[in-house]
């Protein structure tokens, strides 16, 4: 069975500059989640979608932050403009229904 | 006081040691419970969900205890493989989850 794909592995980028990942999760999973992790911390949710629709948008940064999920499948986090505090792993993870959490490798931004 | 809480550790242990994290939680609706392990620079990954009566796989044991909101891992016989960050997991009937922020555990030859 394919994991949660996510790219680019990393990127690089310089503040104010905009950045998007993508994520594909597993086939059939509704639920799909993007989560921020700051080196030694734990992950910390950004969104959190059922289908194509918002459960929980509560930590999302809305004024630089941005996800959709279009057709309930891949979903894309866009930052802009982005900050140095943004340097994080940006984790993309799926569930079918009772919460076990596949995550893909997730994407290690760096922001200069 | 923090919805989910764990001590960060390092905890250093020699191989064959057996060992045990606690994590508390606040909310007593809370109804689900998991423990993942994450690798350095890796994704986390579920190692076991914890259920009312314990749970038991291999070496890994998953205790929880609603009277006193925490919930236990205990490892026994540790292996040099089991270094990682272990991360604890509450879930509430809304699907909301809340993630602790590890214990880092270093078993050593």
């Amino acid at each position: 069975e394919a994991g949660v794909a996510q790219s680019p592995r990393y990127k690089i980028i310089e503040k104010r500059q905009s950045v998007a990942f993508w994520c594909n999760p597993i086939s059939g999973h509704a639920t799909l989640y993007w989560y921020q992790q700051i080196l030694g911390q734990g992950p910390k949710l950004l969104i959190q979608f059922q289908n194509n629709g918002v459960v929980d948008d509560s930590q999302l940064p809305k004024d630089r932050f941005s996800a959709e999920r279009l057709k309930g499948v891949d979903s894309t986090l866009k930052i802009q403009p982005a900050k140095l505090e943004d340097s994080a792993v940006y984790l993309c993870a799926s569930s079918f229904i009772n919460e076990k959490l596949f995550f893909g490798s997730g994407t290690q931004l760096s922001v200069l | 006081r923090k919805e989910v809480e764990q001590d960060p550790g390092p905890f250093n242990v020699p191989e064959g040691a057996t060992v045990a994290f606690n994590c508390t939680y606040s909310n007593s609706a809370s109804q689900s419970f998991f423990w993942y392990r994450q690798d350095c620079r890796k994704e986390p990954k579920l190692l076991m969900s914890v259920y009312s009566s314990g749970n038991e796989d291999g070496r890994f044991t998953a205790q929880l205890n609603r009277a006193s909101q925490y919930i236990s891992l205990l490892i026994r016989d540790s292996k040099l493989s089991d270094s990682a960050t272990y991360l604890c997991v509450v879930g509430f009937n809304n699907r909301k989850l809340i993630w602790g922020l590890g214990t880092s555990l270093a078993v050593n030859p």
